[in-house]
This record gives structure tokens, C-alpha cells and sequence, in this order.
């Protein structure tokens, strides 16, 4: 399995501000997810990054809210950006298991970073 | 509009009281359903995925199942160590691109 890490793993930001949030995996994977998990709430996909191109946003998420970053294959970084209160949750990063070579059609997920804005 | 829908949102059980999670979906095109069990201030971690109707899966305690319409994750003589959030997600195909749907979870207590 892929192990990933995800840093920070918490913040506190004031409103206003923007936090980078960077993703490393342990292989190179082509296919790497960005997904937001709010209280209460289902996991919810914000983007995909795939190495080379720009991102894929889903509906209701827009570049200049979450700019995405893809430098290599092991590596992404996800900007929330003017942050507000609604954007408290905990941003998850993950990778497809199809597209690093392994067992097909596993996904799997960082620990995470809880967000908080004040 | 692909959607899943699992229950109950909570479940608290006694250790050893075998039960089942269920999670229903209506999605136009599956292409594969996946549980994940999610502790807190974790990441989901995969546990099984199913491909089509009649498929099972176990591991441990756990065992999974898939009909047309709904996948049951039963528990057998759960330990305390089983207490996290079961999350249930959809692979499914929108826009010419394969994304994951997921339900809410339903977290699961397992008293001693």
C-alpha cells in the first residue's frame, strides 16, 4: 500500500489568509486527489491532479479558491485560499492505487489536516 | 444524481453483539464499491472493494456484500478495537473521468 504524509496535520488561520497543504507519497502514483471533510459530512472530491496538467476541479470548487500544485510524482500541494469560517474542515489527500502500480482500483488516503479559521 | 446512503448513522453495540452496517446506492454506471473504516483524527483506511452483485469479502471480523441495490458490512462478535467510523464510497463515472462517491459513515461503538 502507499504510504502518505500530509503537512501540517492542524493550523489555526485567521480569516483572510491562505494555508498550503502539501501531500508526499512514498511512489510515484499519476493520479493524486484532493477531498474535503466537513463535519457532519461526506467526503466530498475538490479536485484531481494529475502530473503534467492542470488540475480537474469538481462542481461547486474553483481554481482560484483552491489553486493545486503537481510538481513531480510524488508530490502535491493544495492552496485554500481568503480563507473564511466555512472553510473549517479537514482536507484529506489520496491516491489511486491503479495508477501506481499496485493492487487495481485501492484508494488510498493521508492522514489528513484539520483546518481551522477564525 | 449518483448518491449513497448508508445507516444507521450510529450503532453502539456490546462486545460480542454481531450486527450489519448497510449502505444503499443509486448510481448510473458502478464501477466498484469500497468500505473504509476512518478513525478519528485519521485518514479512511481501505478495507474491501466489491465489484458486482453476489461478491463477498471478509477480513476478521468483517464481511462484505453487494446486491444490486446495497452492500451490508456485518460485524461478527465485534471487539472495542472495532469502534471507528465505517465509510462506505461508489466508484462511479462522471464526466468522462472515475470518481469516488462517498455516504456519511456510520460510527460504530463497541462497549466492553
Amino acid at each position: 500500500s502507499a504510504v502518505i504524509s500530509q503537512k501540517p496535520s492542524r493550523d489555526i488561520c485567521q480569516r483572510g489568509t491562505s494555508l498550503t497543504i502539501q501531500c508526499q507519497v512514498d511512489s510515484q502514483v499519476t493520479m493524486m486527489f484532493w477531498y474535503r471533510q466537513q463535519p457532519g459530512q461526506s467526503l466530498t472530491l475538490i479536485a484531481t491532479a494529475n502530473q503534467g496538467s492542470e488540475a480537474t476541479y469538481e462542481s461547486g470548487f474553483v481554481i482560484d479558491k483552491f489553486p493545486i500544485s503537481r510538481p513531480n510524482l510524488t508530490f502535491s500541494t493544495l492552496t485554500v485560499s481568503n480563507m473564511s469560517p466555512e472553510d473549517s474542515s479537514i482536507y484529506l489527500c489520496s491516491v489511486d492505487s491503479a495508477s501506481g502500480g499496485f493492487d487495481y482500483n485501492e484508494q488510498f488516503f493521508g492522514p489528513g489536516t484539520r483546518l481551522t479559521v477564525l | 444524481e449518483d448518491q449513497v446512503t448508508q445507516s444507521p448513522e450510529a450503532l453502539r453495540l456490546q462486545e460480542g453483539e454481531s450486527s450489519s452496517l448497510n449502505c444503499s446506492y443509486t448510481v448510473s454506471g458502478l464501477r466498484g464499491l469500497f468500505w473504509y473504516r476512518q478513525d478519528p483524527g485519521k485518514g479512511p483506511e481501505f478495507l474491501f472493494t466489491l465489484y458486482s452483485a453476489g461478491e463477498e469479502k471478509e477480513k476478521e471480523r468483517l464481511k462484505a456484500t453487494l446486491t444490486k441495490k446495497e452492500s451490508f458490512l456485518h460485524i461478527t462478535a465485534p471487539k472495542p478495537e472495532d469502534s471507528a467510523t465505517y465509510l462506505c464510497a461508489v466508484r462511479v463515472t462522471q464526466g468522462g473521468s472515475e470518481k469516488l462517491v462517498f455516504g456519511k459513515g456510520t460510527k460504530l461503538t463497541v462497549n466492553p
